[in-house]
Formats: structure tokens, sequence, C-alpha cells
């Protein structure tokens, strides 16, 4: 198994580039979720999605879209990035989400926004 | 609304010093408490966790102990290693979703950085 995967692992954008950071699982896990690492400021809950074609949003979902469109796959859309953007985004699966589950990370993708 | 609170570091020890990193939580229902390492690098991975009061996590050395009276879960290791120097994260599970099983994500603390020197 492969795991969580993401990417790229780096990506440079100019301020109003959109772009897709890619997120894959091979587990069959049915929660899938997005976080970003500001330095400081732990780890952030972007968007999360609880099965195929069900997403909802997390503590920090201004600026970003997500999509659930197979059990496999998490894409993180940028649609008009902003310096603030900048960050680490990790993707993260878990059998279901529940209270118990343990939460399984990707490598993560570097961002930077000029 | 849920929080966790840690030491933030970096903290400095010698190797086959003790290490405590503390950790404190505010939750509204009964949580899940996690360890998570981050190397550097890396993503985060589970060290330990811990699903209900009194329990006890452990993995690699490393414990931390549920506790609901003083709202803790502080991770301990009797003789830390250079290996050990990594970002730790303490983290709660409490989903408030109305969907079954609930899936609002983990609350994560900043982080704590550990240095373990040769």
């Amino acid at each position: 198994n492969a795991g969580v995967t993401q990417t790229p692992k780096f990506q440079v954008l100019k301020t109003g580039q959109s772009m897709t950071l890619q997120c894959a699982q091979d587990m069959n896990h049915e929660y899938m979720s997005w976080y970003r690492q500001d330095p400081g400021m732990g780890l952030r809950l972007i968007h999360y999605s609880v099965g195929a074609g069900i997403t909802d949003q997390g503590e920090v979902p201004n600026g970003y879209n997500v999509s659930r469109s197979t059990t496999e796959d998490f894409p993180l859309r940028l649609l008009s990035a902003a310096p603030s953007q900048t960050s680490v985004y990790f993707c993260a699966s878990s059998l279901s989400g529940g209270r118990t589950d343990t939460q399984y990370f990707g490598p993560g993708t570097r961002l930077t926004v000029l | 609304g849920n929080s966790v609170t840690q030491m933030e570091g970096p903290v400095t020890l010698s190797e086959e010093a003790f290490l405590t990193i503390n950790c404190t939580y505010t939750a509204t229902g009964y949580p899940s408490l996690f360890w998570y390492v981050q190397y550097p690098g890396e993503g985060l991975q589970l060290l330990l966790k811990a699903t209900k009061a009194d329990d006890k996590g452990s993995n690699k050395g490393f414990e931390a102990t549920y506790r609901k009276e003083t709202t803790s879960f502080h991770l301990e290791k009797g003789s830390v290693q250079v290996s050990d120097s990594a970002v730790y994260f303490c983290a709660l599970s409490d989903p408030l979703s109305t969907y079954d099983g609930g899936a609002d994500g983990l609350t994560f603390g900043k982080g704590t950085h550990l240095i373990i020197q040769p």
C-alpha cells in the first residue's frame, strides 16, 4: 500500500493563479481531509469528506474548494491564490472519521504564493 | 469550542534524559486523544492514542495517560535518543457532525519542537 500520496511536493504560484493539489489514498478509507500547517499555528482543518459525493467545511475553508467524486481521490482547489495561502498542506484519511479513528497523513505540499 | 494547549519549545535535552511534554485540552464531548510526531520534511504519523478516561497509550517507549479530571494527556519517555528529535503534536477528536460516527477532524495543539543532543 502506498498509503496517502500528495502531488506536487513543492509549488510556487503568483497571486491570482489557480491550481489543484492532488491527494489519493489506497486504503479504502471513507473519510478524507485537508489541513494547512503554519508556523506557531499547528494544523487547521480546511475541508473534509465522509464519503464520495459528500464534503463539508472545516475551520478555515475560505479560498479553497473541494470535491469527492471517488473514494480514492480528494483534490483541493485554489481558485485565485493569495499570499495568505502560503503554507504546507497535508491531506489525511481515516476509516470513517470516527472519534477513535487514526488519521493517516500524506507527505505534504509546500506552497508559496508570491 | 475545542482546543489543545501544549508547550511550544523548542525543548532541548541531552540523550538519555527524561522527557515530559505537557498537553491539556478543552472539549465539549468525550474526545479521543492523540500524540502525532513529525520528523523533518515528513508528514505526521501517529505515535500513540487513548480513547477513554484512564487509558494509557504507549509506543516506542513513549507513554501518555488520558486524565479526564485534569483534562490532560502529557507525553513521557524515560530515556530519549537523538532519533527522537522531531515536532510532537497533541490532538483531540471530538466529532460534532450530524453524520453517523461524526467527522469534524482533529483539533491540534501548536506543536512542540524537541531537540535531543548527543
